[in-house]
């Protein structure tokens, strides 16, 4: 199974923060890369497909880049509402695997 | 606008078999691929497998032996079956649609239901 690792584990920010977040692919996975927003009692809600495309409706506050083994999600100005889980997942082969998640917290 | 809906029992004793149905709403289930995807706090998001309209599954080899995903066109709804269920089995299931890019390569979940809690206890 591919191997999909995020940093940090958790992240505290404060509103109006730029903010960015890692996921780590292991073997390498091109762009087949997705990032996930999860609220507390909610199920994941997609932010960013094929490692840079913006999901419909999601604010262009959020970016997503990289290729291969290492992809990054941006949050350019934190909004009260961007506090959540956020997970990325690859969609290069099955089984399709998720990273652990990284918890972002106001500071 | 699609919706996805999970149904079943919350409770399940181990050893038995977990069914869980989803009903979806606002899209053709002969369209798309259907998942199910289970959260648990040992095991983070899991992806479970897909089924299509024509029988054509894909499952996660971790769980392959005891899963079975169908899909009933009659009732645009689709449905998973988990056998042999132990207390690792508890966990939030979801209902999710994939989409597939135009080139049929690159996929994502976009659609994805409530989520249902399945706890597995005598």
């Amino acid at each position: 199974d591919i191997q999909m690792t995020q940093s940090p584990p958790s992240l505290s920010a404060s509103v109006g923060d730029r903010v960015t977040i890692t996921c780590r692919a292991s073997p390498s996975i091109s762009t087949f890369l997705n990032w996930y927003q999860q609220k507390p009692g909610q199920a994941p809600k997609l932010l960013i497909y094929a490692s840079s495309s913006l999901q419909s409706g999601v604010p262009p506050r959020f970016s997503g880049s990289g290729s291969g083994t290492d992809f990054t999600l941006t949050i350019s100005s934190l909004q009260a509402e961007d506090f959540a889980w956020y997970y990325c997942q690859q969609s290069y082969s099955s089984p399709y695997t998720f990273g652990q998640g990284t918890k972002l917290e106001i500071k | 606008q699609v919706q996805l809906q999970e149904s079943g029992p919350g409770l399940v004793k181990p050893s038995e078999t977990l069914s869980l149905t989803c009903n979806v709403s606002g899209a053709s289930i002969t369209s798309f691929y259907w998942n199910w995807i289970r959260q648990s706090p040992g095991k983070g998001l899991e992806w479970i497998g897909y089924s299509y309209y024509t029988g054509s599954t894909n499952y996660n080899p971790s769980l392959k032996s005891r899963v079975t995903i169908s899909v009933d066109t009659s009732k645009n709804q689709f449905s998973l079956r988990l056998s042999s269920v132990t207390a690792a089995d508890t966990a939030v299931y979801y209902c999710v649609r994939v989409v597939f890019s135009s080139s049929g390569s690159q996929n994502w979940f976009d659609s994805w239901g409530q989520g249902t809690l399945v706890t597995v206890s005598s």
